[in-house]
């Protein structure tokens, strides 16, 4: 079984719904975090949280919130979507203290029409 | 702010040996990390530098030196399945921040 799994793995939605993406993991790993990528533009982070009670905004959090239920999961919602969300997106684990070292779901890709 | 800087794309032959440069602007700077992205995958770890030198893990080198601010990634004996996306990460704090990718193309 993967270490690192997100579901969906596919969603398409319209503008102004909200929705939830999902994120658990395997590893142990204490920090979690959620990128987004888009083509040319690379992955940018979005939130991360180092513990459950920890929740730090990323580089482009505008439009997003995140939950850190239990150590392993950690979810991402967009309250009401817009097409510029369009995106996939991915959720990562590290563990120790290091962030360079980072373990990758699959991804989620989402579509907002 | 962050910068980092990056090739597009970069095209090599099997065999060759193919070096991707990343040049970088942070504040914070704690290391470089490098990742391998394939079409339709998750990116994956291949090698981290956090001081000055040489990294060697099998086919792949990456490189750093902090006062130029830069590095690299070598793939030597390059194989088709080395056709991906490679991405640099400057390690801040808390958190890594991505460069934008260079696309590797390997012909036969």
């Amino acid at each position: 079984d993967a270490d690192v799994t997100q579901t969906p793995r596919n969603r398409i939605t319209k503008t102004g719904k909200r929705i939830m993406l999902e994120c658990s993991q395997t590893k142990g790993h204490d920090r979690m975090y959620w990128y987004r990528q888009d083509p040319g533009l690379g992955l940018r982070l979005i939130y991360y949280s180092f513990d459950v009670k920890d929740i730090n905004k990323g580089e482009i959090s505008d439009g997003y919130s995140v939950s850190r239920q239990a150590q392993a999961k950690f979810s991402l919602s967009l309250e009401s979507a817009i097409p510029n969300q369009t995106a996939l997106y991915f959720c990562a684990t590290s563990g120790g203290t290091g962030t360079q070292e980072q373990y990758f779901g699959p991804g989620t890709r989402l579509t907002v029409t | 702010g962050q910068s980092l800087e990056q090739p597009s794309e970069v095209t090599a032959v099997e065999g060759a040996i193919v070096q991707i440069n990343c040049t970088y602007q942070t504040s914070g700077f704690y290391g470089l990390s490098w990742y391998q992205q394939h079409d339709g995958g998750a990116p994956t770890f291949l090698s981290y530098n956090g001081l000055d030198g040489l990294e060697e893990t099998g086919r792949f080198s990456s490189f750093l030196s902090r006062s130029d601010s830069y590095g690299y990634l070598l793939l030597q004996e390059l194989q088709m399945k080395d056709s991906a996306s490679y991405f640099c990460a400057v390690r801040l704090f808390q958190k890594l921040v991505f460069g934008t990718g260079t696309r590797l193309l390997v012909s036969p």
